[in-house]
């Protein structure tokens, strides 16, 4: 079985200072990771997300992810955030051969501090 | 760009009332999915579709049906609506099974059930 676990509910940082978001996760076979964004009020955006290619990946707005089999881990970061990034963040996983349930994390709110 | 909308951004309804939400796809994609959103617990799966006429309970499918008659759209229906049910909604839809496809998701109805 799969599951995702996002370790922090709420993260707050200085504008102009780097964005740290951990996901980890667990499943059986080689899945799928994805980061989604949601602002207020509005339905979830694609970030980013992580196939089997590159470990490395990059977003849109300056976000990238790595993919770290070792410590199950996907987490986003950003080098210098900005106020419009302040949002739900959402790590996904999705498994393969059967098991392709879409799996989400409990999100993670992120503030921003001018 | 694939577009996903939903019929009312905020609904009103009173206990005990029939409610429809609808949700329309643009991108021919074959599945859909109904999820419920509240403070603390993410995205909860209520009911997904893999085509036409097909319906599979999600994590949480009590209180709620579905319809689906056409590929493009899929129907979430509170047969008698609860306080209970008072909540956030979202529609997504995905190009196929594959693990590699992102969802594309509603902007949301925003639920209040009095």
């Amino acid at each position: 079985a799969q599951s995702v676990t996002q370790l922090d509910s709420h993260v707050s940082v200085s504008e102009g200072t780097p964005v740290l978001l951990r996901c980890n996760y667990s499943s059986s076979y080689s899945p799928s990771l994805f980061w989604y964004v949601q602002h207020p009020n509005k339905g979830l955006q694609l970030l980013l997300k992580y196939t089997s290619a590159a470990t490395l990946v990059k977003g849109i707005n300056g976000f990238e992810a790595e993919f770290k089999k070792s410590e199950t881990s996907f987490h986003l970061t950003k080098p210098s955030a900005h106020m419009s990034d302040a949002a739900e963040y959402f790590c996904v996983v999705r498994g393969s051969f059967g098991d392709d349930k879409i799996i989400f994390g409990k999100g993670t709110r992120l503030h921003i501090l001018p | 760009d694939v577009k996903v909308t939903q019929s009312s951004r905020y609904l009103v309804k009173r206990t005990g009332e029939k409610v429809f939400l609808e949700c329309v796809q643009d991108m021919d994609h074959e599945n859909m999915f109904w999820y419920r959103q509240d403070p603390g617990l993410g995205l909860r799966l209520i009911y997904f579709s893999y085509d036409v006429k097909m319906k599979e309970k999600g994590d949480i499918p009590e209180g709620y049906s579905v319809s689906r008659e056409k590929k493009e759209r899929f129907s979430l229906i509170l047969e008698s609506a609860s306080t209970n049910q008072t909540s956030m909604y979202l529609c997504a839809s995905i190009n196929g099974r594959s693990r590699y496809y992102e969802q594309y998701f509603g902007p949301g109805t925003r639920l209040t059930v009095t």
